[in-house]
């Protein structure tokens, strides 16, 4: 079962950094966060991960709580190609998908 | 990251016919991959866990009679839709895990309708 919570959907103009909340107050101390996002009739696509520290890879940013209870996926410049349904998933092994938050990039 | 395929990645059947639905693992080999599906406008739902050499786990819900799952080979898994029907068609992903931490990588999807 999904156990994170994410607005529906979100604007957010084209060069804009683009700021993704996610609710997981039940997050257990072992369980990691990911975020994943699915651009229409493709496959989700990883974009990052982490347990408590925050992380940064070329795709975006991952800002974790120091409770763990929340965090938020920045993508520092968004383009219209960023456009997709991004998921936030807490867990140790199977991914259970939430129903995402709809971002569209306006130019 | 790695690499995922699937075919068909898209397919129209009778009702009544067996589909199958490959995944393969292109540049890893994956000890463990995973099946989801997705209904129109729905987010995707894990249907089972496909380990090498062994029985699939079903999550609840999901009937393993009519959705068979084969993970012969550390690079292929198959899905076969046993007696199709039209409420069957969705959208069918498969996934590898990585065996790094934690990461799975996701195929491109087949769409199957059924008529």
């Amino acid at each position: 079962d999904a156990k994170t919570t994410q607005p529906t959907s979100m604007d957010c103009a084209e060069g804009r950094a683009a700021n993704l909340p996610c609710n997981h107050s039940t997050i257990s101390g072992n369980e990691y966060v990911y975020w994943y996002r699915q651009i229409h009739s493709q496959g989700p696509q990883y974009i990052i991960h982490g347990l408590k520290n925050n992380e940064t890879n070329e795709m975006a940013s991952l800002i974790i709580t120091e409770d763990r209870k929340s965090s938020t996926l920045i993508l520092p410049h968004a383009t219209l190609r960023d456009t997709a349904v991004y998921y936030c998933i807490v867990s140790t092994n199977n991914l259970f998908f939430g129903t995402g938050t709809r971002l569209t990039v306006i130019p | 990251g790695a690499v995922v395929s699937q075919h068909p990645s898209w397919v129209i059947c009778k009702s009544g016919t067996s589909v199958k639905i490959e995944c393969r693992s292109l540049d890893f080999q994956a000890t463990t991959m995973f099946w989801y599906r997705q209904f129109p406008k729905q987010s995707l739902m894990l249907m089972a866990t496909s380990n090498e050499g062994s029985k699939a786990t079903y999550e609840q819900g999901v009937e393993k009679d009519k959705f068979l799952i084969n993970h012969a080979s550390l690079t292929l898994s198959t899905l076969t839709v046993t007696s199709a029907h039209p409420e069957d068609s969705s959208f069918y992903i498969c996934s590898e895990h990585s065996g790094r931490v934690n990461e799975q990588f996701f195929g491109p999807g087949t769409r199957l309708t059924v008529l």
